[in-house]
């Protein structure tokens, strides 16, 4: 069965600072990759999506991921973290092909000025 | 394209009413989902739906929730009667392959 695991419940930064959310997958065969973003109040927004190819994959708002499947990882990655970044962040599995993704429980970003 | 439209964006109701969840997925979308999201279970998917028909829904978390998707713009998820731990926010989304997109939720208080 596929699952994800995002350790950081609760992660805060400066602003300004860079940033890194953690997550790992279990899938047995070649994943569907995503993170989304989820503003309070509001709905969840795609950032990114990894489905082959280049591991490096750039998203919108300035974020990137990388995936490593020796470490069956997909980190979040974003150079410098502005104010409005502020939200929680889920990392999504899905099999090729297939549309029932699995939601990681989601980290919540704290920026400090 | 509007994105994924939901109705209402905020629901009260007290313990025992109907409450019906409204959805418009993106045009052109084939895939439709419901979710619920809560502090204690995260994001829990309830049911999807694929042209129309629906394809898994070991979600569903009692009979006293339907979702029915009658035509490819519209989907409706009712729970009947409501209790106060229905109380969440209920997203709908729509896929033409991957990734999904959300709507912005409802959110369902039950009191």
């Amino acid at each position: 069965a596929q699952s994800v695991t995002q350790p950081d419940i609760h992660i805060t930064v400066s602003e300004g600072a860079s940033l890194e959310l953690r997550c790992n997958y279990s899938y047995g065969a070649t994943p569907y990759l995503f993170w989304y973003v989820q503003s309070p109040g509001q709905g969840l927004q795609l950032l990114l999506k990894y489905f082959s190819g280049d591991t490096l994959v750039q998203g919108i708002k300035g974020f990137e991921a990388e995936f490593k499947r020796s470490q069956s990882s997909f980190n979040l990655r974003k150079p410098s973290v502005h104010w409005s970044d502020a939200a929680e962040y889920f990392c999504a599995v899905g099999p090729l092909g297939y549309q029932k993704v699995t939601f990681g429980t989601g980290t919540k970003l704290q920026v400090i000025p | 394209d509007a994105g994924v439209i939901q109705s209402p964006r905020h629901e009260v109701t007290e313990m025992g009413q109907e409450v019906t969840l409204r959805c418009k997925p993106i045009s052109g979308h084939d895939y439709l989902f419901w979710y619920r999201q809560t502090m204690m279970r995260g994001l829990e998917l309830l049911i999807y739906f694929n042209n129309n028909v629906p394809i898994d829904d070991s979600g569903m978390p009692e009979d006293r929730f339907s979702a029915k998707m009658p035509n490819a713009s519209f989907s409706t998820l009712k729970i009947q009667p409501s209790e106060p731990r229905d109380s969440a926010v209920y997203f709908c989304a729509s896929s033409e392959d991957s990734p999904q997109y959300f709507g912005p939720g409802t959110r369902l208080l039950v009191l």
